[in-house]
């Protein structure tokens, strides 16, 4: 089975700082791993996916985040924090490789806030 | 990137009738898409699984008998809330995807059962 864990339920940071949101995973089979971002009353947007291929995965918005195997994690980071950035990240991983049928298996959340 | 609409987006009914909720995938086709079930400050949770012209499957825990679901073409799914009670008032998420390509989610739909 496969599982998310989003360490952190709400992180805080200065305009400008860096964001870093952790994510480690659980996976049998080589995974496919997602962030995705929800606004108040939203659905989710992807913000980046992993596959295959390059570890370093950049993004919309400025951000990106690096698939680490032997530490079996996926940090979202971004340089320097907007204040539009404020909202809930949800890092996700796939059962089977980002078909069509794939279940999608979320973390609990990390809710960002942004401070002036 | 691909479109998913969900409708309504908000939806107030009386304890005991039914809804329905419709997940359309506007500019491709998906034989498969998934109902999500969130509650405020919470993750999504897995509901089910709609195959085109079969059965949904539903996850552990979840009444098949409460929470329809139906499949009918490439491009829509429904999810219909069965006697509707309080309990069931959540925000609602679909997602879709076409080969090859990631799941794009729906906006969403807040049901508030009275």
């Amino acid at each position: 089975a496969q599982s998310v864990t989003q360490l952190g339920s709400h992180v805080s940071v200065s305009e400008g700082a860096l964001v870093l949101l952790r994510c480690n995973y659980s996976s049998s089979v080589p995974p496919y791993l997602f962030w995705y971002v929800q606004y108040p009353n939203q659905g989710l947007q992807l913000l980046l996916k992993y596959t295959t291929g390059a570890t370093l995965v950049k993004g919309i918005n400025g951000f990106e985040a690096e698939f680490k195997k032997s530490e079996t994690s996926f940090h979202l980071t971004k340089p320097s924090a907007h204040m539009s950035d404020a909202a809930e990240y949800f890092c996700a991983v796939s059962d089977r490789g980002g078909s069509s049928a794939s279940k999608i298996i979320f973390g609990s959340g990390t809710r960002l806030s942004i401070r002036p | 990137g691909a479109v998913v609409s969900q409708h309504p987006s908000r939806v107030i009914c009386k304890s005991g009738t039914s809804v329905k909720i419709e997940c359309r995938s506007l500019d491709f086709q998906a034989t498969t898409m998934f109902w999500y079930r969130q509650f405020p400050k919470q993750s999504l949770m897995l509901m089910a699984t709609s195959n085109e012209g079969s059965k949904a499957t539903y996850e552990q825990g979840v009444e098949k008998d409460k929470f329809l679901i139906n499949h009918a073409s490439l491009t829509l799914s429904t999810l219909t809330v069965t006697s509707a009670h309080p309990e069931d008032s959540s925000f609602y998420i679909c997602s879709a995807g076409d080969f090859q390509e990631t799941q794009y989610f729906g906006p969403g739909t807040r049901l508030l059962v009275l």
